[in-house]
């Protein structure tokens, strides 16, 4: 069973940093690239990041490029996200998912996704 | 950056009923469009990817055509677990992915 479990959220300052985490199990991790989407209270999901199988392409959405960072750790099946410089408008609950095809095939459908973990940036 | 617009905003529907969903591209986006579901508090769900197909799991009274810049999600007969908010995606030109507004189905 595909599961995959975000953790790290919560409440933090403007300014602040955070740093969340995404513990993937039931697939090859390192198979699969993986992606950021977050949900702010009242809007649709925005994507934020998406990081290839092997780590080496990264994309980030306009909103968070040179704040956030994504990152992953295939010996670990763990995706992690950095976010420095945070604003009130990344409040958000922030969702980890996993591309719908493998490393043969497109990246930017996401068949599973986790839970979410709750990020509050307020003073 | 490729917009998707969403309609309704809302349907409200009662059980039994067929919902028709909406999500139209700002420039051509081939069938590279996907759909999901969003309950609070769960993960959301893909239920059709590449304009049409059924995500594994997905029941067969939903069912998604379209290509190019309309695009319809239709669920047959809905079902009490159904009532959700739906929202299209894009994977056609990234990034950024982009997301639509989102069309609430809700209890009449």
């Amino acid at each position: 069973e595909v599961k995959l479990v975000e953790s790290g959220g919560g409440f933090v300052q403007p300014g602040g940093s955070l740093r969340l985490s995404c513990a993937a199990s039931g697939f090859t991790f390192s198979s699969y690239a993986m992606t950021w989407v977050r949900r702010a209270p009242g809007t649709g999901p925005e994507w934020l990041s998406t990081l290839s199988d092997a780590a080496t392409s990264t994309y980030y959405a306009d909103s968070v490029r040179g704040r956030f960072t994504i990152s992953r750790d295939n010996s670990k099946n763990t995706l992690y996200l950095q976010m420095n410089s945070l604003r009130a408008e990344d409040t958000a609950v922030y969702y980890c998912a996993k591309n719908l095809y493998d490393t043969s095939g497109p990246v930017g459908s996401f068949d599973y996704w986790g839970q979410g973990t709750l990020v509050t940036v307020s003073s | 950056e490729i917009v998707l617009t969403q309609s309704p905003a809302t349907l409200s529907l009662s059980p039994g009923e067929r919902a028709t969903l909406s999500c139209r591209a700002s420039q051509s986006i081939s069938n590279y469009l996907a759909w999901y579901q969003l309950k609070p508090g769960q993960a959301p769900r893909l239920l059709i990817y590449d304009a049409s197909i059924r995500a594994t799991g997905i029941p067969a009274r939903f069912s998604g055509r379209g290509s190019g810049t309309d695009f319809t999600l239709t669920i047959s007969s809905l079902e009490p677990e159904d009532f959700a908010v739906y929202y299209c995606q894009q994977r056609a030109r990234w990034p950024p992915l982009t997301f639509g507004g989102g069309t609430k189905v809700e209890i009449k």
